[in-house]
């Protein structure tokens, strides 16, 4: 089975502070998903990334996908504290979704 | 560690009948089971989320009367697809939480096919 792990496990940061949280997968990606957990509620979509080298970006929330590093990175730019939450990696194909093992984020104003 | 489990993990029924998919959490008990939906190639969608003892909140244009949940226990949430239709083919994932904050747990999800 395809395993991802994220780092850092929990990451807190002053507000206003650029951070980069990382998902890496024990087998090669054909895409991956980002999402976030907002408090007491369901996941949230961020963004999908479906090509090795592809990026892209929402408000201040860019995701990159490396499949030769089988890997793929989160940066938020200038974080608010609306950033704050748990943010996961998601792989897998139509008969099966593998999470990752999330990355709690804490600002602080 | 927490582990949720669904039943059937697949389940093929033919048009106009109904399916039931149970989401259970199996060491631990879920005060929220969240349900969501994926097609091919798409994002993860939340469907509904279900409370123990109380109605489940569905996501904007989710039909409820379509899509029953039901969470009657800590550790059962079950989500019935009434009269499905081939449209309603998809995967459903339910996950899972101890209490109001704490991380969700996955169920391994069910693939349903409507003929």
């Amino acid at each position: 089975s395809q395993e991802l792990e994220q780092s850092p496990q929990s990451l807190i940061v002053q507000e206003g502070k650029n951070l980069t949280i990382n998902c890496t997968s024990s087998k090669t990606l054909y895409g991956l998903y980002w999402y976030k957990q907002k408090y007491g509620e369901g996941l949230i979509f961020l963004m999908m990334l479906q090509k090795g080298g592809e990026e892209k970006s929402h408000e201040k929330i860019t995701a990159k996908l490396d499949e030769k590093k089988q890997q793929s990175s989160l940066h938020i730019t200038a974080s608010q504290p609306s950033h704050a939450g748990i943010y996961l990696c998601g792989a897998g194909g139509a008969n099966n979704l593998f999470f990752g093992t999330g990355t709690r984020l804490t600002v602080i104003p | 560690g927490a582990v949720v489990s669904q039943h059937p993990s697949r389940v093929i029924c033919k048009s106009g009948t109904s399916v039931k998919i149970e989401c259970r959490s199996l060491d631990f008990q879920a005060t929220t089971m969240f349900w969501y939906r994926q097609f091919p190639k798409q994002s993860l969608m939340l469907m509904a989320t279900s409370n123990e003892g109380s109605k489940a909140t569905y996501e904007q244009g989710v039909e409820k009367d379509k899509f029953l949940i039901n969470h009657a226990s800590l550790t059962l949430s079950t989500l019935t697809v009434t009269s499905a239709h081939p449209e309603d083919s998809s995967f459903y994932i339910c996950s899972a939480t101890p209490s109001v904050g704490d991380e969700q747990y996955f169920g391994p999800g069910t693939r349903l096919t409507v003929t």
